[in-house]
């Protein structure tokens, strides 16, 4: 069973246009919600991170908009440039068995044209 | 900006060897994991452990064990690997304060 559902699977963008990845989960336990960017032959990065009791957090040209009551949650990406171009996962994080594990979307393949 | 590492990078083998897959940090981190990616997908979380002489099983049934004898080391092993093991494995590590987590590289496994 999928804990966290993100969408859309691919993207393409216009470079300087707006990127935007959904993500939905359904566990409320979940307690940290970060976002992985990952280039070919490369591990994730942490992008961006929030908590659930906040409902917005922005660095740079990335912005997570965090909508507690929906369960859903999406990651922004202003001025798209094709430096962007990449693999992002959501992921969302909860304590278990005595660890915080964490739980990943589908991933989407974002392509920003120049 | 990671200072978690794989080795090797790139494995090519034949069905039936023994091989380990070796991870190390030198953040010091008690939490350790092992996630596997077919390429461009979703990681599946396959071996966890909470620090020296743990080991737990993730989500994913996975063929391989691992081991943790020393805080920084956490290898993987597949006994006979199969062509159904090609795959790219990660290994990571994380910290409680603030909660994060940090990837390696990957190691790309391809078992002919």
């Amino acid at each position: 069973q999928q804990q966290v559902k993100q969408s859309p699977q691919s993207l393409i963008v216009q470079k300087g246009g707006i990127s935007i990845i959904n993500c939905a989960y359904e566990n409320t336990a979940f307690d940290y919600f970060p976002w992985y960017q990952q280039f070919p032959g490369k591990g994730p990065a942490l992008l961006i991170a929030i908590r659930p009791d906040v409902s917005e957090k922005k660095e740079g040209r990335f912005t997570i908009s965090f909508n507690k009551s929906a369960k859903q949650f999406s990651l922004h990406i202003m001025d798209s440039q094709p430096g962007d171009s990449a693999t992002y996962f959501c992921a969302a994080s909860i304590w278990q068995t005595g660890a915080n594990n964490l739980f990943f979307g589908t991933g989407t393949r974002l392509t920003v044209i120049p | 900006e990671a200072d978690i590492y794989q080795t090797p990078r790139y494995l090519v083998i034949g069905t039936g060897k023994k091989i380990t897959l070796e991870c190390s940090q030198t953040m010091g981190h008690d939490k350790m994991y092992w996630y596997q990616q077919d390429p461009g997908m979703e990681l599946h979380l396959i071996h966890y452990s909470y620090g020296v002489n743990s080991t737990e099983k993730g989500d994913l049934s996975s063929e391989s064990t691992v081991s943790r004898i020393r805080t920084e080391h956490f290898p993987l092993t597949l006994e006979s690997a199969r062509p159904s093991h090609t795959s790219q494995y990660l290994c990571a590590s994380s910290r409680l304060t603030p909660l994060r987590w940090y990837f390696g590289p990957g190691t790309r496994l391809t078992v002919l």
